[in-house]
Order: structure tokens, then C-alpha cells, then sequence
């Protein structure tokens, strides 16, 4: 079966830094999403990107955080200047169209020190 | 926005049957999924239900009753396997196709 790749599978950075957390989406999904889970809790909606640009986006998704399709197969995640409370196993998941289950990357694992 | 709602824990035996179950309220309903989740790892798809009544996939079952805002999730023939969490996650009716989870009930099976 297809799969969703996350790169990398763990990142520890310092309070402040920079981070981008890479994915690689099924290659004929159109629709792309990134979620997190804060360990114990529930798995959590950042941002939607369809057609080259973010469709949905909730709270937790503010200017500290953005995406980019930089080319036809990358899905990237930055986060300006990480606070401890982003610490957290962020997801990647991509999905054909309606009525289409998400598939799930495997996850990269951010600790912000 | 949307509201859902699962037990935190259950507890099953190997070879008996569970059913996990999920409210939902949702502003514009369009699909109920079910996802498991084994601890450190992503989410995998189990089950869809957009219309009401049963789907069946082996031993996993899912049901669906959109006047009543619920779901369950049957599992049959428990496994020590299938201890992990649950997951329920709604789809709304946006052009994105968003899936918002639940809290996700970890279940636990004993010998």
C-alpha cells in the first residue's frame, strides 16, 4: 500500500529556533493536512492545503506557523521560533478527494527545549 | 466546530466482542471514520460511515445513526493485537475534507 513519509522521525530544538518538518504525501492525493498530538491527548487539526494553497486552518495554526508545496512531491511544515509548548508528534496526512480516508504518515516527534 | 465525545478507557477480554462508542455533535456532517492507533504511531483507517446503519470488515464493524449524532465501533474475536486506541473523527462539510478526532479510547485486551 502507498504510504505518507515523514522526515524526520525525531527533531529536538531550543526554545526560539526554527524547525521544518518534512512529508512526503501519496503521489496522486491532492489534499494535504498536518495534525499534532500532544502526548496523552487527542490528535488535533493544524492546516489543510489544497491546489497550492492552505484551505482550512484552526486556532492553534497562527503566524508562527506556515506550509509550503515547494515542489511537486514535498509538503513542509516550519515553525518560526518554537515555544516549549510545541513539543508534540506532529502528523502528515494526505487524502484522494471526498469521501476518502486520510492515510497517516509514521510522524516526526518535535521536543522543544 | 464540533464536539466528540468517546469513553477514555475500556477493557475487553481475548475472544470476546467490544463496542466503542462516539457522540457527535457537528455544524455539517459528512462521514464518520474510525481510526486505530498504537501507542507512538499514526493513525491508521479502520472504518467509514457517511450513511446510516452497519459496515462490516471482518471483525471490525462500524455503525452509524446521523439523527442520534452516533457511532460505534464493534470488535470481534478480540486480540492482544488489538489493544490501541480508537479513534472517532468526524468529517464536516468544508471543501477541505478535515477529519477531527476525538480523545480516542485506549482499549486494553486481557487474556
Amino acid at each position: 500500500e502507498p504510504e505518507v513519509t515523514q522526515t524526520p522521525s525525531h527533531q529536538v530544538t531550543q526554545m526560539g529556533q526554527e524547525v521544518i518538518l518534512r512529508c512526503v504525501p501519496i503521489s496522486n492525493h491532492l489534499y494535504f493536512y498536518w495534525y499534532r498530538q500532544i502526548l496523552g491527548q487527542k490528535v488535533e487539526f493544524l492546516v489543510s492545503f489544497y491546489n497550492n494553497e492552505i484551505s482550512e486552518k484552526s486556532e492553534i495554526f497562527d503566524d508562527q506557523f506556515s506550509v509550503e508545496r515547494p515542489d511537486g512531491s514535498n509538503f513542509t511544515l516550519k515553525i518560526r521560533s518554537t515555544k516549549l509548548e510545541d513539543s508534540a508528534m506532529y502528523f502528515c496526512a494526505s487524502g484522494g478527494g471526498d469521501n476518502e480516508k486520510l492515510f497517516f504518515g509514521s510522524g516526526t516527534q518535535l521536543s522543544v527545549l | 466546530g464540533q464536539n466528540i465525545d468517546q469513553p477514555t478507557e475500556m477493557t475487553a477480554t481475548e475472544g470476546a466482542i467490544v463496542q466503542i462508542n462516539c457522540t457527535y455533535q457537528t455544524s455539517g456532517f459528512n462521514g464518520l471514520f474510525w481510526y486505530q492507533q498504537h501507542a507512538g504511531e499514526a493513525p491508521t483507517f479502520l472504518s467509514y460511515n457517511v450513511l446510516d446503519g452497519l459496515e462490516e470488515k471482518g471483525r471490525f464493524s462500524s455503525f452509524l445513526s446521523r439523527s442520534k449524532g452516533y457511532s460505534y465501533l464493534l470488535l470481534k474475536e478480540l486480540q492482544m493485537k488489538d489493544s490501541a486506541s480508537y479513534l472517532c473523527a468526524v468529517r464536516e462539510q468544508t471543501g477541505a475534507n478535515n477529519l477531527f478526532f476525538g480523545t480516542g479510547t485506549r482499549l486494553t485486551v486481557i487474556p
